[in-house]
């Protein structure tokens, strides 16, 4: 399978701990995304990367959020000091922009984070 | 801001009926109109694109309606099946750039 993968699927922390996801988007996708989901919501976007840049964040993204592309492939999301209302989904996604047309996002199944 | 408007919010349509949701959008900048798909647990998966020059664009069972002088767009699903069950997302966006997505509807498919 040649998707878009994220790791863990599942993540259960205390409050105040700090987590790190991992996503690998769809190879030669140069540009990556971050959303969040919480229940009954569609996503919300965080940031996005083309290659190794990130070129925007949202206001959701706090100081205890933190995001990489350190070689333009595989990007990481950190959360420090982790609070309840971080429960979420992460969504991770990829795409590519090769020209018209390709500026569809494919998303990767997501890593559920529940802070207690 | 809302800037994609999504109803209803939930939907029950029976075995063989035309599901229909309706969207509005209010950024005349997005030129890109997906709709995503999406099971419990999963992520959002891809199920048919417009983009505003277009009017209607039909892909088997699925069709997208677009009015871009009202700045709305409709999916519509003939024949819906309990397979079909899930919560649907229109989205827009801009170029290369972030989807905005609307709140979802979650259909339910009834045999």
């Amino acid at each position: 399978d040649t998707g878009v993968s994220q790791d863990p699927r599942h993540k259960i922390t205390k409050r105040g701990q700090n987590v790190t996801f991992r996503c690998d988007p769809i190879s030669e996708h140069n540009r990556l995304y971050w959303y969040r989901q919480t229940l009954g919501q569609g996503p919300e976007f965080l940031t996005y990367f083309q290659n190794e840049a990130q070129l925007e964040k949202s206001r959701l993204l706090s100081d205890r959020f933190s995001a990489e592309r350190p070689k333009g492939s595989f990007s990481t999301l950190e959360i420090q000091r982790t609070e309840q209302g971080d429960s979420a989904m992460y969504l991770c996604a990829s795409s590519t922009i090769a020209g018209p047309g390709t500026d569809t996002q494919y998303f990767g199944p997501g890593t559920r984070l529940t802070v207690l | 801001q809302q800037q994609v408007k999504q109803s209803p919010q939930s939907l029950i349509v029976q075995k063989g009926g035309i599901s229909i949701i309706n969207c509005a959008y209010e950024n005349t900048a997005f030129d890109y109109f997906p709709w995503y798909q999406q099971f419990p647990g999963k992520g959002p998966a891809l199920l048919i694109a417009i983009r505003p020059d277009v009017s209607e664009k039909k892909e088997g069972r699925f069709t997208i309606s677009f009015n871009k002088s009202a700045k709305q767009f409709s999916l519509h699903i003939m024949d819906s099946q309990p397979g079909d069950s899930a919560t649907y997302f229109c989205a827009a966006s801009r170029g290369y750039q972030k989807v905005t997505f609307g709140i979802g509807t979650k259909l339910q498919v009834i045999p």
